[in-house]
């Protein structure tokens, strides 16, 4: 069964250092999207890209947050520079069509636990 | 603004006891509903969703769950739970008629069974 493929799973980096995580999304898909779980709290969405722009952000997706699709497989997340409160898993999903349409489902990967000291 | 509320955050049972997991959306329109389950280590899954027709969805490991339209309400059931089921339950909505993008998730609910 195809799947979404997050490395790397776990990433420790200090306050103000750049991160990149990286998603391997489903290859026949065209939506991808970022989503973080802080530690205790709800799922939140960041961000989703389609035909290599962002089609939604939401207000946590500040300027210190960029994604990119470097290469057509990988999709990226960048966070320029960490915060201890940026401390969260990240999600990757995708979709091969857009969230409105009928019969239309995400899937994720299993999350990069990323964790600012 | 659109939000999703799941009533229980920690549930333990044991092991044959009955389940069912509270779901609430605030949402106008149409919806796309979704249950996902995480297992200890591993990615999110889809247990089931609904987009129309039979409010009474199936899912996978005997799971279901039921829409109620006037009561906004998406409520996952299963008879009989076995340990195997220990997991974090994560309700989803996504509106069902745009193009915005995204799932609006619940606070996530984990259920522990006891064996």
């Amino acid at each position: 069964e195809p799947e979404v493929t997050q490395t790397p799973s776990h990433q420790v980096t200090q306050m103000g250092q750049e991160v990149i995580l990286r998603c391997v999304p489903i290859s026949n898909h065209l939506y991808f999207y970022w989503y973080r779980q802080i530690l205790g709290q709800k799922v939140e969405f960041l961000v989703s890209f389609y035909n290599n722009e962002i089609s939604e952000k939401s207000e946590i997706f500040d300027d210190q947050f960029s994604v990119e699709r470097p290469d057509g497989s990988n999709f990226t997340l960048k966070i320029r520079s960490t915060k201890l409160e940026d401390s969260a898993m990240y999600f990757c999903a995708s979709t091969k069509r857009a969230f409105g349409t009928m019969n239309t489902e995400a899937f994720f990967g299993q999350g990069t636990r990323l964790t600012v000291v | 603004a659109q939000s999703v509320s799941q009533h229980n955050h920690h549930v333990i049972l044991s092991e044959a006891a009955s389940l069912e997991l509270g779901c609430n959306y605030s949402y106008g329109g149409t919806v796309n509903l979704f249950w996902y389950v995480q297992y200890p280590g591993q990615h999110l899954q889809l247990l089931l969703k609904y987009f129309s027709g039979d409010p009474l969805v199936k899912g996978i490991k005997g799971f279901e769950a039921e829409f109620i339209k006037s009561k906004f309400s998406f409520n996952l059931r299963k008879p009989s739970v076995q340990w195997s089921d220990t997991a974090e339950y994560f309700c989803a909505v996504s509106p069902g008629s745009s193009n915005t993008g995204k799932l609006i998730f619940g606070q996530g609910t984990t259920l522990q069974v006891k064996p």
